[in-house]
Order: C-alpha cells, then sequence, then structure tokens
C-alpha cells in the first residue's frame, strides 16, 4: 500500500517549457487535489477533483490544467511554465464523509529558470 | 471564499514547556478543522482534528480546541520534545465541501 505517490521528485524547467506532474492513489479515494507551497504562503489549493470526471478551480488555478485520467491518477499540467511557478507541489487524497482526512504525497520540487 | 490565519509564524521553546499555536477563520459554515504536521523536507501529515460538535479533543501530548463563536481554534502540545520540531498548519474546510484552506504555518523549534 503506497499510499500517495508523486512523480517526479525534482524538476527544473526553462521558462515558456511544458511538464506534466504525475500523481496516484491507492486508497480508492474520490476526492484527489494539487497543492502549491510557497515560503511563507502555507498551502494553497491549484484544482481538485471531487470524483472521476470531475474537475474544479481552487484558489491559483491561472497557468495550470488538470486531468482526472481514472480514480486513481490526477495529473497537473503547465503548458508554459513561468519562474512564479517555481513551487512545491503537493499532490493528495481523501475520501469526503468517511474520514476527511487528506494523505499527500511527497511532493515535487519545481524550479522555473 | 475562507480565510484562516494562523499565529505565530515561529515559536521556540525549552524542551518540557508547552506550546499554543492559534488558527482564526472567517467562514461560520466550516466544521472541519485538522491540523498537519511538516518535518523538513517531507509531506504535511495530519495530526489531530477536530470538529463543530466538539469543543475539544485530545491524544496524548496533543489537543485542540475550538471556539466556534470566536472562530478560532488552537492546538496544544504539551511535555515537548525535540521531535516535535516542525512547521505546524492548521486547516478549515467545510464536511460536504473539497476546499481546505490553509494557514501559513508556525515553525516551532524546541530547544534541548
Amino acid at each position: 500500500n503506497a499510499g500517495v505517490t508523486q512523480t517526479p521528485k525534482f524538476q527544473v524547467l526553462k521558462t515558456g517549457q511544458s511538464m506534466t506532474l504525475q500523481c496516484a492513489q491507492d486508497m480508492n479515494h474520490n476526492s484527489m487535489y494539487w497543492y502549491r507551497q510557497d515560503p511563507g504562503m502555507g498551502l494553497r489549493l491549484i484544482y481538485y477533483s471531487a470524483s472521476e470526471g470531475t474537475t474544479d478551480k481552487g484558489e491559483v488555478p491561472n497557468g495550470y490544467n488538470v486531468s482526472r485520467l481514472n480514480k486513481r491518477e490526477f495529473s497537473l499540467r503547465l503548458e508554459s511554465a513561468a519562474p512564479s511557478q517555481t513551487s512545491v507541489y503537493f499532490c493528495a487524497s481523501n475520501e469526503l464523509g468517511y474520514r476527511d482526512e487528506q494523505f499527500f504525497g511527497p511532493g515535487t520540487r519545481l524550479t522555473v529558470l | 471564499g475562507e480565510n484562516v490565519e494562523q499565529h505565530p509564524s515561529t515559536l521556540s521553546v525549552q524542551e518540557g514547556d508547552s506550546a499554543v499555536i492559534k488558527c482564526t477563520y472567517s467562514d461560520s459554515a466550516s466544521n472541519y478543522f485538522p491540523w498537519y504536521k511538516q518535518e523538513l523536507g517531507k509531506r504535511p501529515q495530519l495530526i489531530i482534528d477536530i470538529r463543530s460538535n466538539v469543543g475539544e479533543k485530545k491524544d496524548q501530548r496533543i489537543a485542540v480546541t475550538l471556539n466556534k463563536t470566536a472562530k478560532h481554534f488552537s492546538l496544544h502540545i504539551t511535555e515537548t520534545q525535540p521531535e516535535d520540531s516542525a512547521v505546524y498548519f492548521c486547516a478549515a474546510s467545510r464536511a460536504t465541501g473539497n476546499q481546505f484552506y490553509f494557514g501559513t504555518g508556525t515553525s516551532l523549534t524546541v530547544i534541548p
């Protein structure tokens, strides 16, 4: 039981490049989330997926797109990376109405030059 | 949307002393309040949570209190140990919704 996994662990991009961050969970959770963590700003929600086939914007969605590929996988795409997107990205999942606790992945440290 | 404020941003205590971290929230409909601990370079992990139908919850050295009227909740750590050193985040959400709003974090240092 791996919980929530993310790839890659680290990534360096040049401004304008694109990339996709991958996330998978094996806990059969319906809900999945993408957060970014910046120094002094806590965790901010980018997008979430309440269930397979649905996605919704969070607090800071600009510059990102997501895909809920199936119940297990939720990817985050940066189409044209900007230095302001330098951050640590965390994926999380939970089962609302059961325990609500969010389980986080190990994070992806992204640097945009 | 919800606004969660967390204080202090840094906290240093002597080993064995108590530590208290406070959060306020703005949305009266929020009814689930988790606390996460994040060690350096690691993922956030839940340490305790409380729902709005409860005023206090305790788990060994950790306790959380909630004042719905004043819209604030606090984390209390007693008999602190060096391994308690980490960043702690509070959060608030509606149990029927998916949006979790996090505080900006408190960096706790326990001095041996």
